[in-house]
């Protein structure tokens, strides 16, 4: 079945260092990739999305590709600030019958420290 | 507010007692989704509503659990008899067609259930 494997947190990172946070998938056809973010005390949001091969989505200096041949959809951004410490979660849509559903990764945590 | 509300937002249940959460989506929103997150994991699937129809249940863990959306808005997630592998938070989402590229989920904050 479809399924999203994401690295280990936490993960804490000094401000304005470089994050990457590894996310591969396995899956059948070609779905659409997301990540979505918890901040302490909210909901899940969405941050990016890419739905093709070689798209990249980005958002707030957050980037990612899809890259179908390593099946990977890993997050990066070049400078974290304080206001980044959350839960990330990749995720991925896959079209069911008559319906969209969504599958997520376990998440990673994020602190970053002044 | 314009987001999804669920309630309550804490919930503590001694086993076997029932108990019923509530979501009420963005208003016009079609589709419903439930997700169940334990503790330092991602949120699972449990089930999917579109309006009022309950196209899939598969991932609901036992038929203890139960969910309903009458009229095609607000939506319950009921457990019957509790047990302590419930406890969990209960995550709401709805988007507003079916068709996640251009219609993204949008979460709730979730319901805390801590069975005891």
């Amino acid at each position: 079945g479809n399924s999203v494997t994401q690295m280990e947190g936490p993960v804490t990172l000094s401000e304005e260092a470089f994050l990457t946070i590894n996310c591969t998938y396995t899956a059948t056809g070609y779905p659409s990739l997301f990540w979505y973010v918890q901040y302490p005390g909210e909901g899940l949001q969405l941050l990016l999305k890419a739905t093709k091969a070689d798209d990249k989505g980005s958002n707030k200096g957050f980037e990612a590709t899809y890259r179908k041949e390593t099946t990977s959809f890993h997050l990066e951004k070049g400078s974290v600030q304080v206001s980044d410490s959350a839960v990330y979660f990749c995720a991925l849509c896959s079209f069911k019958t008559s319906y969209d559903k969504v599958i997520f990764g376990p998440g990673t945590s994020l602190s970053v420290i002044p | 507010g314009a987001g999804v509300s669920q309630s309550p937002r804490y919930k503590v249940a001694k086993r076997g007692q029932d108990v019923a959460l509530r979501c009420d989506p963005i208003s016009g929103h079609v589709s419903l989704f439930w997700y169940q997150q334990a503790l330092g994991q991602g949120p699972e699937f449990l089930t999917y509503f579109q309006n009022e129809a309950q196209l899939d249940k598969s991932g609901l863990p036992s038929d203890r659990f139960f969910a309903e959306r009458p009229e095609g808005s607000v939506s319950t997630l009921k457990i019957q008899r509790t047990q302590q592998e419930d406890s969990a938070v209960y995550l709401c989402a709805s988007s507003l067609v079916q068709g996640l590229y251009n219609s993204p989920l949008h979460f709730g904050n979730g319901t805390r259930l801590t069975v005891t």
